[in-house]
């Protein structure tokens, strides 16, 4: 079945540093893949998505590219503020079906 | 405007007890779900409804009834509750192609004592 693999947390970073959290997915075909972000005490939102291979999604200067090659959508930011603490999740979602599969969540801590 | 709306968001109650929360989208979006979020943060989705019918139906106890009186709304009754009732439950919305976004309500956080 669809499966997404995201890095253990938790991530500390100090504010300006580099943040990659890694997502990694197995599924047939050709899903779409998201990224959502939770932020404490909140529902989620979603932060990008690309769908289909070598897309690029970006919002608020983040990033993931969708490798096919790799089965990846790894997330990216050159430089991260302490309001981007918050719970992350990386998702899919298969053609064809509404069941979004989602990763098992990446919490950012950001100190200044 | 909310978007997509829950009530309540917190839900403190017995064992034992049934009790519901509702759902709106204002969206216009044919397909409805229900997700639920344990303690370490997973989510999984239990149900998925699109123009008021079941489409999706994890193994979900069948204490769990959702129930979608028109597009607009999808309610999450839940009878004779139990301890590992208790999570966080999001409704969500989507257009219901596929391959687009799913919109998140702020979650209902059910405690069950």
């Amino acid at each position: 079945g669809n499966s997404v693999t995201q890095m253990e947390g938790p991530v500390t970073l100090s504010e300006e540093a580099f943040l990659t959290i890694n997502c990694t997915y197995t599924a047939t075909g050709y899903p779409s893949l998201f990224w959502y972000v939770q932020y404490p005490g909140e529902g989620l939102q979603l932060l990008l998505k690309a769908t289909k291979a070598d897309d690029k999604g970006s919002n608020k200067g983040f990033e993931a590219t969708y490798r096919k090659e790799t089965t990846s959508f790894h997330l990216e930011k050159g430089s991260v503020q302490v309001s981007d603490s918050a719970v992350y999740f990386c998702a899919l979602l298969q053609g064809g079906s509404e069941k979004l599969v989602f990763g098992k969540g990446t919490k950012l801590t950001v100190n200044p | 405007d909310t978007a997509v709306s829950q009530t309540p968001k917190y839900l403190v109650t017995q064992m034992g007890n049934d009790k519901s929360i509702k759902c709106e989208q204002n969206l216009g979006h044919d397909t409805m779900y229900w997700y639920k979020q344990d303690s370490k943060k997973f989510l999984k989705i239990m149900f998925s409804y699109n123009n008021k019918e079941l489409i999706i139906n994890e193994t979900v106890p069948n204490r769990f009834s959702p129930k979608s009186p028109d597009k607009a709304h999808l309610n999450l009754h839940i009878n004779s509750l139990e301890l590992g009732d208790s999570a966080v439950y999001f409704c969500a919305s989507s257009p219901g192609t596929g391959r687009t976004e799913q919109f998140f309500g702020p979650g209902t956080r059910l405690t069950v004592l």
